[in-house]
């Protein structure tokens, strides 16, 4: 069975700082690995998405790595804003066939970013 | 492009009731959608892979005949929570697979749940 796990679970810094959170699944035969966020009370905003064959993904202050092989990926947000306060979840899609697209999340790191 | 809208977004019901969330993909067809349980402070977990036409398949240790789930066109499923318990209070998210984009996951803004 599939399990990811997400660290660290809450992080609180300051606003300008550089960030890392990390991601790691039990089974590297994934079809590829999604960075969301959540905010509270919301649903979910899609970040990056890593296809198995892809090393990174960048998306303006965010960018993504996948070390498949290993089991791992981290995303780095570059000058973090209070706006980036939210909850990341990291999830991978497993599956093949009829079945694509079911993911398998962590539980999330809760960010804070302070003025 | 690839919007998927649920509804309710928030309900509070009587322990007893039963409650329906609706799950559509607006602007294009979704042959396979997935419900997902999300309690505070946990992951989101899958419940139930939907496919439109057929029947839905559940994960273990999710009761099907408490979470009933219909796919009955393209366009929308519905999962209806029977007899529902405070322990089933909790937030509800649907997703949906895009084949024309390539399989992306486009996903609802969820529904909370509270059952009093």
């Amino acid at each position: 069975k599939q399990e990811v796990t997400q660290i660290p679970a809450a992080l609180s810094v300051p606003e300008g700082e550089n960030l890392v959170l990390n991601c790691s699944f039990t089974d590297s035969a994934i079809y590829n690995l999604q960075w969301f966020r959540q905010d509270p009370g919301k649903g979910l905003t899609s970040l990056l998405l890593i296809q198995s064959s892809q090393r990174e993904q960048t998306s303006g202050r965010l960018n993504a790595s996948l070390d498949k092989s290993s089991g791992r990926s981290t995303l780095y947000i570059a000058a973090s804003q209070p706006g980036d306060s939210a909850t990341y979840l990291c999830a991978v899609s497993k599956d093949r066939g009829s079945t694509l697209g079911r993911l398998y999340f962590g539980r999330g790191t809760q960010l804070t970013v302070w003025p | 492009g690839a919007v998927v809208s649920q509804h309710p977004s928030r309900v509070i019901c009587k322990s007893g009731t039963s409650v329906k969330i609706e799950c559509r993909s607006l602007d294009f067809q979704a042959t396979t959608m997935f419900w997902y349980r999300q309690f505070p402070k946990q992951s989101l977990m899958l419940m139930a892979t939907s496919n439109e036409g057929s029947k839905a398949t559940y994960e273990q240790g999710v009761e099907k005949d408490k979470f009933l789930i219909n796919h009955a066109s393209l366009t929308l499923s519905t999962l209806t929570v029977t007899s529902a318990h405070p322990e089933d209070s909790s937030f509800y998210i649907c997703s949906a697979r895009v084949q024309c984009t390539g399989n992306t996951i486009s996903f609802g803004e969820g529904s909370w749940l509270t059952v009093v």
